[in-house]
């Protein structure tokens, strides 16, 4: 079974709204990472939080993690068309990937 | 962040014919590299987990004389598909693991798309 699952699988919404999506996983991690993957292209890191951290900005991007639900979530501010890609999350020690989440971000 | 590459990027073969697809690590040490293969509009499939020094764990379902792999070196894994067949077309990923003081992080190669006549 995936160790990430994503939701939504998918989320289309306007240019400048803020889009969200939540990760949930099922083993003890030390870390938790974002991944973004354009269509037919590799992944791109985003970012990492740690198992000790609750809160990581990185740019347009915020990401919690709660570790006593074992979940996490992306939040992506003042989206752009250029940010239509798939999000996936992983744990680290287990790299199996759950479906992501689509976003579609319309102009 | 670290760079991991693969190559080819792109391969088209014949059916039966084996190719081999490389992921280096370029400024790190990997110690745990990670084979994955997506179909279109497909997440990521761990295929195989590779250790350095030893033989690559496989998930299940996938076929480990069919897809081999051999990590020779701290920065080098490759990912052989024997006697490929069309259903083999895919999108291969690589990636590798950079184990920091703190943390372990993935960083993942271009990918290379494979396509079986």
């Amino acid at each position: 079974s995936q160790q990430g699952e994503e939701d939504p699988q998918a989320l289309s919404i306007q240019e400048g709204e803020n889009a969200t999506m939540n990760c949930s996983y099922k083993t003890s991690i030390n870390n938790l990472q974002w991944y973004r993957q354009n269509s037919g292209r590799g992944l791109v890191h985003l970012i990492l939080i740690r198992s000790n951290e609750r809160e990581k900005h990185s740019g347009r991007l915020r990401v919690t993690l709660d570790t006593s639900k074992k979940s996490s979530s992306l939040l992506i501010t003042a989206s752009r068309a250029a940010d239509t890609a798939s999000y996936f999350c992983a744990t680290d020690g287990d790299m199996r990937f759950g479906a992501g989440t689509r976003l579609t971000v319309k102009p | 962040g670290a760079v991991v590459s693969q190559h080819p990027s792109r391969v088209i073969c014949k059916s039966g014919t084996s190719v081999k697809i490389e992921c280096r690590s370029l400024d790190f040490q990997a110690t745990t590299m990670f084979w994955y293969r997506q179909f279109p509009k497909q997440s990521l499939m761990l295929m195989a987990t590779s250790n350095e020094g030893s033989k690559a764990t496989y998930e299940q379902g996938v076929e480990k004389d069919k897809f081999l792999i051999n990590h020779a070196s701290l920065t080098l894994s490759t990912l052989t598909v024997t006697s490929a067949h069309p259903e083999d077309s895919s999108f291969y990923i690589c990636s590798a693991s950079q184990t920091g003081v703190f943390y372990n992080e993935q960083f993942f190669g271009p990918g290379t798309r494979l396509t079986v006549l």
